[in-house]
């Protein structure tokens, strides 16, 4: 399988424990996107990365949230102390050359619920 | 503030007529636009995008139109097949932004009927 592949595919947590999500991109990609997807609303962009550079972060970002990708090829996104607002579908995706409108490829994402 | 907009949360069109989505956005900064197609449990797929530069764009039953002025899109589909039934969304971007990531509306849940 050569698509973007996301580990868990689902969590369910406690409120105020730390989550750990992994993204594996398409091997040739350097660039890999953060989107957060709620129930209802169309997903929105957390983070990206070029290589292993982290080159944007959303707002949406709170200290809480971290995001690596410390050999430009597989990422993590960490959440610390989770609340129940931090309740989602985390999606990743990843890109080849960074051409505006070039297409992103989605992994099929990891559901978050914190109890 | 949404910067992109789909209005309508749900159509329902008969099997073999045509689809049309529509989207709304407000930033004039967008220069490219991109459908992306979503199944329960998958991630988005990409469908079609199209160039500010450009009004229209076509691919295979796929044709997104432009309307810089009325700052409006539309994906139309022809004729629709069942397995179209999904939610689309509709998504633009700024390529001279700092971030490069895509604005998305809240997405059309598209329900084709027999």
């Amino acid at each position: 399988d050569t698509g973007v592949s996301q580990n868990p595919r689902h969590k369910i947590t406690k409120r105020g424990q730390n989550v750990t999500f992994r993204c594996d991109p398409i091997s040739e990609h350097n660039r890999l996107y953060w989107y957060r997807q709620t129930l209802g609303q169309g997903p929105e962009f957390l983070t990206y990365f070029q290589n292993e550079a982290q080159l944007e972060k959303s707002r949406l970002l709170s200290d809480r949230f971290s995001a690596e990708r410390p050999k430009g090829s597989f990422s993590t996104l960490e959440i610390q102390r989770t609340e129940q607002g931090d309740s989602a579908m985390y999606l990743c995706a990843s890109s080849n050359t960074g051409i505006p409108g070039e297409k992103l490829f989605f992994g099929s994402g990891t559901q978050l619920s914190v109890l | 503030d949404q910067q992109v907009k789909q209005n309508s949360p749900s159509l329902s069109v008969q099997e073999g007529r045509i689809s049309i989505l529509n989207c709304d956005y407000t930033n004039s900064m967008f220069d490219y636009f991109l459908w992306y197609k979503k199944y329960p449990a998958e991630g988005p797929t990409f469908l079609i995008s199209i160039s500010s530069i450009k009004d229209k764009n076509e691919d295979g039953r796929f044709t997104v139109f432009l309307n810089k002025s009325a700052k409006h899109l539309s994906l139309h589909i022809v004729p629709s097949q069942p397995g179209d039934s999904a939610v689309y969304f509709c998504a633009a971007v700024y390529s001279g932004g700092g971030a490069d990531g895509l604005t998305f509306g809240k997405g059309t849940h598209l329900i084709i009927q027999p």
